[in-house]
């Protein structure tokens, strides 16, 4: 049961551009979203992140917004650069269960194009 | 200030083999959490210790156990091992249930 769900496997965007990558979640429970950015051979990269309370948050470049009713987050960068070029993951979390337990999506490679 | 660290990087083991995996969290922080991801997948949550309890464990075999120490550091063990356990072990650690950052990892693969 994938409870977190990146449709798109990857993405090709030109430098300069708006990336938009997208999550899908089924747990009404989950109220803390978070996205990483993953290198070859390294650890996940914290980005940003939301609360249920919120519909937008912004850190730059990075915006990601939530759609509770639809049960739906994306991820806006803004604009695109080579260096992001990665591995992107969205994680959930439901903060009430006091366990910290994140559920990862299963990724969305993305390109950047100079 | 120092990131989360792990130790070993990489580690070959066979079958049967039993694995101890090590991780320091960054400074002030008082919860670990362990995760697996094998190729082409998010990683899975495997336990969540703070302040030396579990606080939760994911849906792996009793072959898996952790503890944490009073420095808050972390070991993950591993017994009986099968080709099925090669994969990348993520270390995170938060101040609690908050926002987890991750050390690079360790790759273990199991022959």
């Amino acid at each position: 049961d994938q409870q977190v769900k990146q449709n798109s496997p990857s993405l090709s965007v030109q430098e300069g551009r708006i990336s938009i990558l997208n999550c899908d979640y089924t747990n009404s429970m989950f109220d803390y979203f978070l996205w990483y950015k993953k290198y070859p051979a390294e650890g996940p990269t914290f980005l940003i992140s939301i609360s249920s309370i919120k519909d937008k948050n912004e850190d730059g470049r990075f915006t990601v917004f939530l759609n509770k009713s639809a049960k739906h987050l994306s991820l806006h960068i803004v604009p695109s650069q080579p260096g992001d070029s990665a591995v992107y993951f969205c994680a959930a979390s439901a903060f009430s269960s006091n366990t910290g337990k994140l559920i990862f999506g299963q990724g969305t490679t993305l390109q950047v194009k100079p | 200030d120092a990131g989360v660290t792990q130790s070993p990087t990489h580690l070959i083991k066979t079958r049967g083999q039993h694995v101890t995996l090590r991780c320091s969290p960054i400074s002030g922080h008082k919860s670990v959490s362990w995760y697996q991801q094998v190729l082409g997948q998010g990683p899975q949550f495997i336990f969540q210790y703070y302040e030396k309890e579990e606080r939760g464990r994911g849906n792996f075999p009793d072959r898996f156990s952790a503890r944490q120490f009073p420095n808050y550091s972390s070991e993950l063990n591993v017994n009986a091992l099968l080709l099925g356990d090669s994969a990348l072990y993520l270390c995170a650690s938060s101040r609690a249930t908050d926002t987890q950052y991750f050390g690079p990892g360790t790759r273990l693969t199991v022959l």
